[in-house]
């Protein structure tokens, strides 16, 4: 059984750099062709990707938030950490810890997701 | 940047059949899926490339992809059908590839 929990402040401050923290089970981050992603929503809006890295440490981006990502992973702890600089008031949103099956360009799995609110 | 463009909203009445369109520039040579996404809840995939089901999502759900439209089709609704849902494709075409989502559409049932 696959399952994915995401961790990690629910209030930053406006300028301050979220890191957030994606522990998973149920398979493992060594395995050809697996990712794990984030994505967000913000209260009442759309899905919108952020990124994903890959077995291979390969690392994708949202073009548009490219320059505040980043993404690791530590196969060993079955971890995949997102780190967002410059936080703002209109990055308040649901952050999703998300695995994209090796044979496939979708969300296999979703984590329960946590709620991030931005303010001073 | 690649778009992905979704009615707002999608009213039917229980035992009908709904259908959700999704529409992009020549869409139909993408693999097209689908999430249902229920109030306070992470989204569930229910249909991935173009038409295949996951395990454990009814038959009832069925997807086409074709030209400018992708197209959900839920039939014999049912109240606990009533969710957003949200299409979405791997975007290769441009310097920068990514995943793209739909903007929603609100299924509603009457």
């Amino acid at each position: 059984q696959i399952t994915l929990k995401e961790s990690g402040p629910t209030l930053v401050k406006p300028t301050q750099t979220l890191t957030l923290t994606c522990t998973f089970s149920g398979f493992s981050l060594s395995t050809s062709g697996v990712g794990v992603g984030w994505i967000r929503q913000p209260p009442g809006k759309a899905l919108e990707w952020l990124a994903l890295i890959y077995w291979n440490d390969d690392k994708r981006y949202s073009p548009s938030l490219k320059s505040r990502l980043t993404i690791t992973k530590d196969t060993s702890k079955n971890q995949v950490v997102l780190t967002m600089t410059n936080m703002d008031p209109v990055d308040t949103a649901t952050y999703y810890c998300t695995h994209r099956p090796s044979s496939g360009w979708y969300v296999q799995y979703w984590g329960q997701g946590t709620l991030v609110t931005v303010s001073s | 940047s690649y778009v992905l463009t979704q009615p707002p909203s999608v009213s039917v009445a229980p035992g009908q059949t709904a259908r959700i369109t999704c529409g992009g520039n020549n869409i139909g040579s993408k693999s097209v899926h689908w999430y249902q996404q229920k109030p306070g809840q992470a989204p569930v995939l229910v249909v991935y490339d173009d038409s295949d089901r996951p395990s454990g999502i009814p038959e009832r759900f069925s997807g086409s992809n074709s030209g400018n439209t992708a197209t959900l089709t839920i039939s014999r609704v049912k109240a606990g059908d009533e969710a957003d849902y949200y299409c979405q494709v791997w975007d290769s075409s441009s310097d920068h590839p990514n995943w793209v989502f739909g903007g929603g559409t609100k299924l509603t049932v009457l």
